[in-house]
């Protein structure tokens, strides 16, 4: 298996821009996470999905953040408009709820 | 919050010699996993704990888990230049919370 595929793996933009971060899960993996990682914060769990559904998007910071999960294959995380505090490395995870989880390369976003 | 505290948060040591990493949390949990994460790279999980278990071995890497005190450390046995990374506990609740990670350097 490819293991979980995120692209871009970099994203430069201007502040006010909108952006779309992409995740490929690990086929038959039902659960699925966005984290993002900070010097300040550390690693965060924005929200998460079983089979394709929100279950908790507790840590979404804002209505800036939004998250799709179209299909048991595809998510997206969309920041419209994005913002310099924003400036992160965005990763995806996915499991079959045996607690281990296999996280993607990452996205580093810059906005600047 | 479930967030586990890692600590130190950095240390140096030279090839060979052991490296031990503490962490602890505040409240129950399932179970305690031990991730890696090199240098622009995602995280990897090295070993999962579960609450009823004390200890635990995978390869240079042993784990201990004590429930009575919350906390939980990893030790990783005559460590080598590529141990060079971050590793961060994850508590296991409700979801998997991550600390803040202990940056380790291998010197050779």
């Amino acid at each position: 298996d490819a293991g979980v595929i995120q692209s871009p793996r970099h994203e430069v933009t201007e502040m006010g821009q909108e952006v779309t971060l992409r995740c490929k899960p690990i086929s038959g993996h039902d659960y699925l996470f966005w984290y993002r990682q900070t010097m300040m914060r550390g690693l965060e769990l924005l929200i998460y999905f079983n089979n394709n559904v929100p279950i908790d998007d507790s840590g979404m910071p804002e209505d800036r953040f939004s998250a799709k999960m179209p299909n048991a294959s595809f998510s997206t995380l969309k920041i419209q408009p994005s913002e310099p505090r924003d400036s992160a490395v965005y990763f995806c995870a996915s499991n079959i709820n045996t607690g281990e989880l296999f996280f993607g390369e990452g996205s580093r976003l810059t906005v600047l | 919050s479930q967030q586990g505290e890692e600590d130190p948060q950095a240390l140096s040591i030279q090839e060979g010699e052991n490296a031990t990493m503490n962490c602890s949390y505040k409240t129950s949990i399932n179970n305690l996993q031990w991730y890696r994460q090199n240098s622009g790279r995602g995280l990897v999980h090295l070993i999962l704990i579960r609450s009823n278990e004390r200890e635990k071995h995978s390869g240079r890497l042993r784990v201990t888990l004590d429930t009575s005190k919350k906390s939980s450390s990893l030790l990783i046995t005559a460590s080598r230049a590529a141990d060079t990374a971050s590793y961060f506990c994850a508590i296991e609740g409700n979801m998997l919370t991550f600390g803040g990670g202990t940056r380790l350097m291998v010197k050779p």
